[in-house]
């Protein structure tokens, strides 16, 4: 079965703690993408990869971290400087030169 | 810097009126332009993409959009709207010359359509 899976749905951050969102894909695609999603408004870019231990960030890195060890998976971490990380975090990938970027189910993070 | 707007934060229509969803972008040359779908808590499924050629561009779940190069817009259209239409609509707009490194996308803040039976 293709597609892109994250983990987990919800995920709680204690003050101080740094969290991880999965990010797996089998459709082999070259290129990934983390966004984050606040009400109202439209997705803004964290960080992305074009290739396996290569990334660049993206308009609101700061306060989060990603790897890319593996073609296929693109881990997320949002460290304790991030300091409103509540949101809805999409992770995408793509292939470069259709430019088209497919979704993945999302992660909602929360602070307790 | 590409940029892409939404008028509409919210419509409101009936089961079986027609649909608009307005998107006007700002680029130099032409974009790749992408109409997604989003259902709450979900992804976003690609409804529809323009790169080149004809530019009235037919997508999934009998959505449609037509790409104005002279007004910068590419607007949704569904002729007939279904109660599972209830969603939010992202425009996004990317960059088309940077081949060889990273393409940008750019979304918009989303229109949330509710649809009344």
């Amino acid at each position: 079965d293709g597609g892109i899976t994250q983990s987990p749905k919800y995920l709680f951050r204690k003050e101080g703690q740094n969290v991880t969102l999965s990010c797996e894909q089998n459709l082999n695609h070259d290129a990934m993408y983390w966004y984050r999603q606040d009400p109202g408004q439209g997705l803004r870019l964290i960080y992305y990869s074009q290739i396996v231990n290569d990334f660049q960030k993206g308009d609101i890195a700061e306060g989060y971290s990603v790897s890319r060890e593996k073609k296929e998976s693109f881990p997320l971490t949002v460290t304790s400087a991030q300091k409103n990380p509540t949101a809805f975090y999409l992770c995408a990938t793509g292939t470069r030169d259709q430019e088209t970027q497919y979704f993945g189910p999302g992660t909602r993070l929360l602070v307790l | 810097a590409q940029s892409v707007t939404q008028p509409d934060i919210h419509i409101t229509v009936s089961e079986g009126a027609s649909l608009e969803l307005r998107c006007n972008y700002s680029y130099g040359a032409t974009p790749y332009l992408f109409w997604y779908v989003q259902s709450p808590g979900q992804g976003l499924q690609l409804l529809l993409k323009y790169f080149s050629g004809d530019t009235l561009v037919q997508g999934i779940k009998g959505f449609e959009a037509e790409f104005k190069r002279s007004q910068s817009s590419f607007n949704l259209r569904k002729p007939s709207v279904h109660w599972s239409d209830a969603a939010e609509y992202f425009c996004a707009v990317g960059a088309i010359e940077l081949k060889t490194s990273y393409d940008k996308v750019i979304f918009g803040p989303g229109t949330s359509l509710s649809v009344i039976p």
